[in-house]
């Protein structure tokens, strides 16, 4: 079993959609959490950091649930800009940053 | 501006044939890592470094090699390539590798080996 996983996608969703992505994390100990976004090839980008409580970030929110050990990104009225791999990240301490394959997201008008 | 400076972008070379992959961040971070990426899977680690001449192995270290010499650089060095070692690499640095604090990462340099 991968110590992250997420499901890979594609997801293609129209303009003004509402999209959701979950990730799922073996290490229950796992301190922090992250979601990242990637376009095509080129370096990852802090998107998001996932607080316990849930947080919101304009028109992405992100969700914990450490019970069920997994994270979720929602991303309402999805833009073309939008378009991108998002990586899911777990870090369970010092040095053990953990990240998922990505989920493949593509906006069309 | 504070960044991650990596080279080359695309490198393209044939096996046996050493190369050095440069990393550089001017954000005075101790911690810096250097990351495989490959279709399918995460990204993963190949060696890491908490503080200058302090280098350390990370999930994916074999036919690689780092030095730590200064805190701004992070070379990652291979000796002698192999066709399995074609992927997408990423150098990253962090202020400290603790559980919260976000990764800045280069831009990448795609390496093929034929």
């Amino acid at each position: 079993r991968k110590e992250v996983e997420q499901d890979p996608g594609p997801f293609n969703v129209p303009e003004g959609a509402t999209v959701a992505f979950n990730c799922t994390y073996s290490n229950s100990a796992s301190q922090s959490f992250f979601w990242y976004r990637q376009d095509c090839r080129k370096e990852p980008k802090l998107l998001m950091s996932v607080y316990s409580s849930g947080n919101e970030d304009g028109r992405f929110t992100a969700q914990l649930n450490r019970a069920s050990q997994y994270i979720s990104l929602l991303i309402r009225d999805s833009k073309l800009s939008d378009s991108a791999t998002y990586l899911c990240v777990v870090n369970g301490g010092t040095n053990d940053m953990r990240f998922g394959a990505g989920t493949r997201l593509t906006v069309k008008p | 501006e504070a960044q991650v400076t990596q080279n080359p972008r695309y490198l393209i070379t044939v096996t046996g044939k050493k190369l050095t992959v440069t990393c550089s961040q001017n954000m005075n971070h101790e911690y810096m890592s250097w990351y495989r990426q490959d279709p399918g899977l995460g990204l993963r680690q190949i060696y890491y470094s908490m503080n200058v001449e302090v280098t350390d192995k990370g999930d994916v270290p074999e036919g690689y090699k780092v030095s730590r010499k200064e805190k701004r650089n992070f070379p990652l060095i291979l000796e002698s390539p192999s066709p399995n070692q074609t992927s997408l690499y990423f150098c990253a640095s962090s202020r400290d590798p603790g559980s919260t604090e976000k990764l800045f990462f280069g831009s990448g340099t795609q390496l093929s080996v034929l």
